[in-house]
């Protein structure tokens, strides 16, 4: 079965301390690669593609197709990082939905 | 370049009544979906089209009916508002690729069933 799995629905941090999320996925094809960032009241907004393999606000996420893993990585967390990040799946070439992980909420403690 | 738009932005219904929520988006997409966020919690799949004409249920489709009429539209239907479908509902469309397959999102509708 196709799914994305985020372990982790609450993960604290102190601020300065490295930051890891979790998303493993399980697909039989070669999906995109997701993560996605959800400010307090406001919609998601894409943070990272796999495809692209670009810095953005600090964050690095590197695809894993061995351990079907693409874990999410800030060396050095700061206070605005406090959000919801999701995982997220896309089977290229159309053939079905985007499939997101459940979240995980990263909260920076000061 | 409008993105996705959601239409209302907020509304409090009383229990029974019925509702309409509109998802239009300006980027030729073919997939779009209705999700539902309840307070501190991940997104929720209600429905999903991947094409003008098509719909097809999600993870939590009771109590929600949608049309795609046309492609740039997806609608989300309440025919009988329950306090349980009080949360924030958010539209998403994708493209239909081998790349740039992202999702986007509307701004979300803040939906209270009183």
């Amino acid at each position: 079965a196709q799914r994305v799995t985020q372990p982790e629905k609450l993960l604290s941090v102190f601020k300065g301390a490295p930051v890891e999320l979790k998303c493993n996925y399980s697909y039989s094809g070669s999906p995109e690669l997701f993560w996605y960032v959800q400010y307090s009241r406001q919609r998601l907004q894409l943070l990272l593609r796999h495809i692209s393999r670009e810095s953005i606000k600090g964050f690095t996420a590197d695809l894993n197709k061995g351990e079907t893993s693409f874990h999410l990585k800030k060396p050095f967390a700061q206070e605005e990082d406090s959000a919801m990040y999701y995982c997220a799946l896309s089977p290229r070439g159309g053939g079905d939905k985007i499939i997101f992980g459940k979240g995980t909420r990263l909260h920076i403690l000061p | 370049n409008a993105g996705v738009t959601q239409t209302p932005k907020f509304r409090v219904l009383k229990t029974g009544q019925s509702m309409t929520l509109l998802c239009a988006q300006d980027m030729n997409h073919e997939y779009m979906y209705w999700y539902r966020q309840d307070p501190g919690m991940g997104l929720r799949l209600i429905h999903y089209s991947v094409g003008e004409g098509t719909t097809a249920k999600g993870e939590v489709p009771d109590g929600y009916n949608v049309s795609r009429l046309k492609k740039q539209n997806f609608l989300l239907g309440l025919e009988s508002a329950a306090p349980s479908q009080t949360s924030v509902y958010f539209c998403a469309s994708s493209y239909f690729g081998t790349v740039n397959t992202e999702a986007f999102f509307g701004q979300g509708t803040r939906l209270t069933v009183v």
